[in-house]
């Protein structure tokens, strides 16, 4: 079953700290995978996508890290900001017809000052 | 980057009444046009998939009579929610794919049935 496991659930963090987010994924055939950041009662933005032979990318203050053999991948946020309080999903998209996404249930991030 | 929209941002109804919720992909022609709603602290869950055009394909347990899509142009979808209920408050989000298969997200509707 193709199932993504997140963790943590939530995570809070003090404001200029790093953290990284985990993501573990048993999805089959694989295509890319991809993290977003959700901010409340908004629609996921992308911060990254990946395909099977890239192992890291980055985007500002984020890092994605991939290892497509232990199906692991996290995300890595360097001196957070109180902006970085958010929801952010890991979506595995599997090689079917059409476009299929699996969806993690997301870690909730809150920085605070 | 591509830009969707959906409109409204978030709608009020009272039970019974049938509520029409509009995904548009701003600057690119979107061949498929993907509808999800999201449950507090749940993921999102996919309902239904259309390409312009044609029928919409819907997800086992998402009932089609209830949710009506229409993807009638390459920039636009309609969900109308008929007969809303109190269950069916909830987060819509759609999504907007074009050529290269990467799905952009809309801003999504706060729906809540009274």
């Amino acid at each position: 079953k193709n199932q993504v496991e997140q963790s943590p659930q939530s995570l809070i963090i003090l404001e200029g700290k790093n953290c990284t987010l985990q993501c573990n994924y048993t999805v089959s055939p694989f295509s890319n995978l991809r993290w977003y950041k959700q901010d409340t009662g908004r629609g996921p933005v992308s911060l990254t996508i990946m395909t099977f032979s890239e192992n890291t990318k980055s985007n500002g203050r984020y890092t994605a890290t991939l290892d497509a053999d232990t199906k692991q991948s996290s995300l890595h946020i360097t001196a957070s900001q109180l902006s970085d309080s958010a929801s952010y999903i890991c979506v595995v998209s599997a090689y079917q017809a059409g476009t299929a996404l699996i969806f993690g249930k997301g870690t909730t991030l809150s920085v605070s000052s | 980057g591509a830009v969707v929209s959906q409109h409204p941002s978030r709608v009020i109804c009272k039970s019974g009444t049938s509520v029409k919720i509009e995904c548009r992909s701003l600057d690119f022609q979107a061949t498929t046009m993907f509808w999800y709603r999201q449950f507090p602290k749940q993921s999102l869950m996919l309902m239904a998939t259309s390409n312009e055009g044609s029928k919409a394909t819907y997800e086992q347990g998402v009932e089609k009579d209830k949710f009506l899509i229409n993807h009638a142009s390459l920039t636009l979808s309609t969900l109308t929610v008929t007969s809303a209920h109190p269950e069916d408050s909830s987060f819509y989000i759609c999504s907007a794919s074009g050529r290269r298969d990467e799905q952009f997200f809309g801003p999504g509707t706060r729906l809540t049935v009274l």
